[in-house]
């Protein structure tokens, strides 16, 4: 079975200060990480994926995310946060094991302060 | 960049109701899913759907249910008699290839279903 589990439901940051929104996994297989966005009122956009490639994945807008093993972590992170990225992030596992479906996190809201 | 297409956006129906929810997946696409989110809950895996049968559906995916490919372009959920607990946002989504293997797999901008 899988899961998901991302650590924080709110995170407040300052324009031009560091994002960092975490989660962990667990799997049975190797697994297929993702994180999604959903900015108000649309649809999920996918913004980095690993797939047992390199660990430290870049993703679109300046986003990024590492994946550790050991920690069965695969937090995202973004040097400089935007106020455009104001948005729920979803840390999605996809298990080889039970290969037909995405499991989703519960959703991160990121609001960013002037 | 081609996308996943969703209609209605909102439809409110009354309780008992049958109600379809329409999509039109990215057209290269061979594997179709449709995933719902009830407010202030998880994003839920329904079902997918390739080569116009149900690969693997989740536990909510009753008899009630049910999906279709009527052509070669949509894609659509039927509910038969909708309870109040079907109020959700309803997610289409398409891959090109098998989305358990790691390939992307894309999202619509969802159905909000409100039943009253």
């Amino acid at each position: 079975a899988q899961s998901v589990t991302q650590l924080d439901s709110h995170v407040s940051v300052s324009e031009g200060t560091p994002v960092l929104l975490r989660c962990n996994y667990s799997s049975s297989y190797s697994p297929s990480l993702f994180w999604y966005v959903q900015h108000p009122n649309k649809g999920l956009q996918l913004l980095l994926k690993y797939t047992s490639a390199a660990t430290l994945v870049k993703g679109i807008n300046g986003f990024e995310a590492e994946f550790k093993k050991s920690e069965t972590s695969f937090h995202l992170t973004k040097p400089s946060a935007h106020m455009s990225d104001a948005a729920e992030y979803f840390c999605v596992v996809s298990d080889r094991g039970s290969a037909r479906q995405l499991t989703f996190g519960s959703g991160t809201q990121l609001t960013v302060l002037p | 960049e081609p996308e996943v297409t969703q209609t209605p956006s909102h439809q409110v129906t009354q309780m008992g109701q049958e109600v379809i929810l329409r999509c039109v997946p990215i057209s290269n696409h061979l594997y179709f899913y449709w995933y719902r989110q009830i407010l202030g809950q998880k994003v839920e895996f329904l079902v997918s759907f390739y080569n116009n049968e149900i690969s693997e559906k989740s536990e909510i995916f009753d008899d009630q249910f049910s999906v279709e490919r009527p052509d070669g372009s949509n894609f659509t959920l039927k509910i038969r008699s909708t309870k109040l607990e079907d109020s959700a946002m309803y997610f289409c989504a398409s891959s090109e290839a098998w989305g358990g293997s790691g390939n992307t797999i894309y999202f619509g901008e969802g159905s909000w279903l409100t039943v009253v």
